[in-house]
């Protein structure tokens, strides 16, 4: 299994709060993705990054942000929750692009925003 | 505007029958298509890919079909198993290192 871990996995928080979601990798790979999953949605590509530093966002941006200073970290935040952003959110990870990769995802973090 | 569709959310199947599961994009730049499968409380896992320099490509049970003309791929599981109920998600290279995903299909398999 890809060594890919989120956090917090579980998270409970109020309309209005910044939330920072960690996701962890010890593979060395060099793109990196966070994805929500709603019902109906499937997974939609929040934001991604394709190196240290370079970060572009995905379909459902708005409202997220991520940074990325090394390689094995990828932070997304929400900087004032809603409602609509309860969801669960995958980081996921791959190695190489064109024809060749291949996603590797995180178990995912629960957040409900009240 | 979904690029990936899944027009199926879900499918049941005896154990032992075959699976077809559907996914039809809307780009035809697109080259690269992947299956992912996903169980409840995990992340998806990998399933199988197919590149579009192929129409088919195997591997054990499972077997995806790309029809590039009418911008359609499916999964074939034979025989399906009780173990491999789970939602399935095609998805596709969208260019500039982003994967888009289907809605999913959530296919049971009856014992």
């Amino acid at each position: 299994d890809a060594g890919i871990t989120q956090s917090p996995r579980h998270k409970v928080t109020e309309t209005g709060t910044p939330v920072t979601l960690r996701c962890h990798q010890t593979e060395n790979h060099r793109y990196m993705y966070w994805y929500r999953q709603d019902p109906g949605h499937g997974l939609r590509l929040i934001h991604y990054s394709y190196g240290v530093k370079d970060t572009d966002k995905g379909e459902v941006s708005d409202g997220y942000s991520v940074s990325r200073s090394k390689t094995e970290d990828f932070l997304l935040t929400l900087e004032s929750a809603t409602s609509s952003q309860t969801s669960v959110y995958f980081c996921a990870i791959s190695e190489s692009y064109r024809n060749t990769g291949e996603l590797f995802f995180g178990e995912g973090s629960r957040l409900t925003v009240l | 505007d979904q690029q990936v569709k899944q027009n199926s959310p879900s499918l049941s199947v005896q154990e032992g029958r075959i699976s077809i599961l559907n996914c039809d994009y809307t780009n035809s730049m697109f080259d690269y298509f992947l299956w992912y499968k996903k169980y409840p409380a995990e992340g998806p896992t990998f399933l199988i890919s197919i590149s579009s320099i192929k129409d088919k490509n195997e591997d054990g049970r499972f077997t995806v079909f790309l029809n590039k003309s009418a911008k359609h791929l499916s999964l074939h599981i034979v025989p399906s198993q009780p173990g491999d109920s789970a939602v399935y998600f095609c998805a596709v290279e969208s260019g500039t290192y982003k994967y888009i995903f289907g809605t999913g299909t959530r296919l049971k398999v009856l014992a």
